[in-house]
């Protein structure tokens, strides 16, 4: 199975300020048809996680464009121009390009 | 408007059979191109893949479960339906029920239900 590794595991950050999280998978997550299959997603304390971004860089339907990703290959970002308070949570990269879906260990941002 | 809803017991215990339903209401289980699927996440720990099937009844489960795992698609409930045998405290967590149309979009989560197994 693809292995996701995420870092920073902790990202104490401040409003206003920007943030960067990274992801790394063991095999390129790019597919035949062109796309490439990563995902974020947000846990917010308490809640189940909701899609950010899709295949790497596109964000999903209400998304603030604070929010962006990037990448190719096994190296992927996500990033926030100006952190908000609500944006604290849990950040996890997962990729569909192979099943098993597998996921990173996780990034959790909370604010300074 | 499409809704996803969990239902299954809080409370199992150990060596006993997990069954947890998907309820969709908005989307039919037999659109084109879905695929429905249960992700779960132990307490204070990352996510895990468990199991999907398609809407043409291809299923695929997670290797490390799939001697105890079955997942169908009920057409005339509209609803997903995962089985999971010879339950053990490992298995403790959300169990949270994911889909998306297409195979390109990011899945949508429902809330999530919380299975304890424990005697």
């Amino acid at each position: 199975e693809i292995v996701m590794t995420q870092s920073p595991l902790f990202l104490p950050v401040t409003p206003g300020e920007p943030a960067s999280i990274s992801c790394r998978s063991s095999q390129s997550l790019l597919h035949t048809d062109g796309y490439t299959y990563v995902d974020w997603y947000l846990q917010k304390p308490g809640q189940s996680p909701q899609l950010l971004i899709y295949l790497g860089s596109t964000r999903a339907s209400g998304v603030p464009d604070r929010f962006s990703g990037s990448g190719s290959g096994t190296d992927f970002k996500l990033e926030i121009t100006r952190v908000e308070a609500d944006d604290v949570g849990i950040y996890y990269c997962m990729q569909s390009l192979h099943i098993p879906l597998t996921f990173g260990g996780g990034t959790k941002v909370d604010i300074k | 408007q499409i809704t996803l809803k969990e239902s299954g017991p809080t409370l199992v215990k150990p060596t006993e059979t997990l069954t947890l339903t998907c309820t969709f209401s908005g989307l039919s289980v037999s659109t084109s191109g879905l695929g429905v699927g249960w992700i779960r996440q132990p307490p204070g720990k990352a996510l895990e893949y468990v199991a999907l099937i398609y809407w043409d009844d291809d299923r695929r489960y997670s290797p490390a479960l799939r001697s105890r795992l079955s997942i169908i698609r009920d057409t005339s409930r509209n609803h997903v339906v995962l089985t999971m045998t010879n339950l053990d405290p490992a298995d403790t967590g959300t169990y949270y029920c994911v889909y998306r149309v297409g195979g390109r979009d990011g899945y949508t989560w429902g809330r999530g239900t919380r299975v304890t197994v424990s005697s």
